[in-house]
């Protein structure tokens, strides 16, 4: 069955600081892979989605994520990161019918 | 562009209540799906529909029943509430395809006292 981890539950990164998230999956197939973000007491927003071809997407917010399939991770980076991305990220592999396979989850703090 | 729309946004209930929560899409999508948001846990499936009357159980389907009369709703039901599944309830639909990104409701936070 698939999985995702998301091996960070918590991060705290400085405002203008890089970021990276990590995210490593269990897929038997070529996966669909996807990031989301969460602000508070909000829905899911997609960021970025991977299917094939470049392994390296951009998404939106300044974004992007690299698949390295040898790794089976698609841990998503963003140069500079802003107080407003302070929200929760969510990894997910899509699990046939359109369905989702999430991971728990990694909480981004922005320190000023 | 209403998107999904899910209602109510809060509730209450008390042990053994019954309960539908609403979910509207108007986006013409043929996959409809619920999913349970716990802290720690991530988002679980409880059921998708993959089209006006069919439907089936995703990881988590105790306690809930679903029905998909018409494209553009996807109601779930809770027969009996308990205590456990007290929980953030998110219902998201997409365009046919596994590659398909998913559209999020704003979600409903549901209390069982």
């Amino acid at each position: 069955a698939q999985s995702v981890t998301q091996p960070d539950i918590h991060i705290t990164v400085s405002e203008g600081a890089s970021l990276e998230l990590r995210c490593n999956y269990s897929y038997g197939a070529t996966p669909y892979l996807f990031w989301y973000v969460q602000s508070p007491g909000q829905g899911l927003q997609l960021l970025l989605k991977y299917f094939s071809g470049d392994t390296l997407v951009q998404g939106i917010k300044g974004f992007e994520a690299e698949f390295k399939r040898s790794q089976s991770s698609f841990n998503l980076r963003k140069p500079s990161v802003h107080w407003s991305d302070a929200a929760e990220y969510f990894c997910a592999v899509g699990s046939g019918y359109s369905t989702l396979t999430f991971g728990k989850g990694t909480m981004l703090l922005v320190s000023p | 562009n209403a998107g999904v729309t899910q209602t109510p946004k809060f509730q209450v209930l008390k042990t053994g209540q019954s309960m539908t929560l609403q979910c509207a899409q108007d986006m013409n999508h043929e996959y409809m799906s619920w999913y349970r948001q716990d802290p720690g846990m991530g988002l679980r499936l409880i059921h998708y529909s993959v089209g006006a009357g069919i439907t089936d159980q995703g990881e988590v389907p105790n306690g809930y029943n679903v029905s998909r009369s018409t494209t553009e709703d996807f109601p779930l039901r809770l027969l009996s509430a308990a205590p456990s599944q007290t929980s953030v309830y998110f219902c998201a639909s997409s365009q046919t395809g596994d590659n398909q990104p998913q559209h999020f409701g704003d979600g409903t936070r549901l209390s069982i006292l």
